[in-house]
């Protein structure tokens, strides 16, 4: 079946330095990918949307400026946290439209602890 | 916007009995939904869909229906065991919206022994 592949699983950083979180789609191409946020006992949030070779599309309320997105290739996004703060630390989790029979497959998610 | 909403936000169960799982949908545009079992610290895990064509779908010990008169989803678990215990998650997809999944807040199961 279709694989998601999320890495790290988890990473703590200092307050202002960026971190770049890889979402990668290993046994089958990906045009779309979503990215998630979920903060304890809440529910996922879209955050954007990444179409291979475009730009990312923004849900409401959501930095582009913080949260970059690149989808460069079929396989593989990133989500980078940029100047991150304490308030930035969730739990991330990214998903590819497999265009399968489910749709959606999810990664395993990353926790980020802002420090 | 309009999101995905859960009538209960835990549920306890003694082991072996049925659960039912809510939820209520706003998006009379959705097309295709889908229930999620996450554990804690891992991404959303598949358990069933149901396309909006469809009432009731059916797997391995899960049944899913769907009453869109009413805008209204369940999940049943038939003989609840103690590794079904995580939080559940329905999520519905609009076809406008670059098919992009939204979720419902989540019930935490518990089992009971």
């Amino acid at each position: 079946g279709a694989v998601v592949s999320q890495h790290p699983s988890w990473v703590i950083c200092k307050s202002g330095t960026s971190v770049k979180i890889e979402c990668r789609s290993l046994d089958f191409q990906a045009t779309t990918m979503f990215w998630y946020r979920q903060f304890p006992k809440q529910s996922l949030m879209l955050m954007a949307t990444s179409n291979e070779g475009s730009k990312a599309t923004y849900e409401q309320g959501v930095e582009k400026d913080k949260f970059l997105i690149n989808h460069a290739s079929l396989t593989l996004s990133t989500l980078t946290v940029t100047s991150a703060h304490p308030e930035d630390s969730s739990f991330y989790i990214c998903s590819a439209n497999d265009r399968g029979p489910r749709g959606y497959t999810f990664g395993s998610g990353t926790r980020l602890t802002v420090v | 916007g309009e999101s995905v909403g859960l009538h209960l936000p835990t549920l306890s169960v003694q082991e072996g009995d049925n659960s039912i799982i809510n939820c209520a949908y706003s998006n009379s545009a959705s097309d295709y939904f889908i229930w999620y079992k996450q554990e804690s610290g891992k991404g959303p895990q598949f358990i069933i869909d149901i396309r909006s064509n469809m009432d009731k779908r059916q797997g391995q010990r899960v049944t899913v229906l769907l009453n869109k008169t009413v805008k209204h989803l369940s999940l049943q678990i038939a003989a609840t065991q103690p590794g079904d215990s995580a939080v559940y998650f329905c999520a519905e997809r609009t076809p406008r919206d670059d098919y992009k999944l939204s979720f419902g807040a989540g019930t935490t199961v518990t089992v009971r022994a």
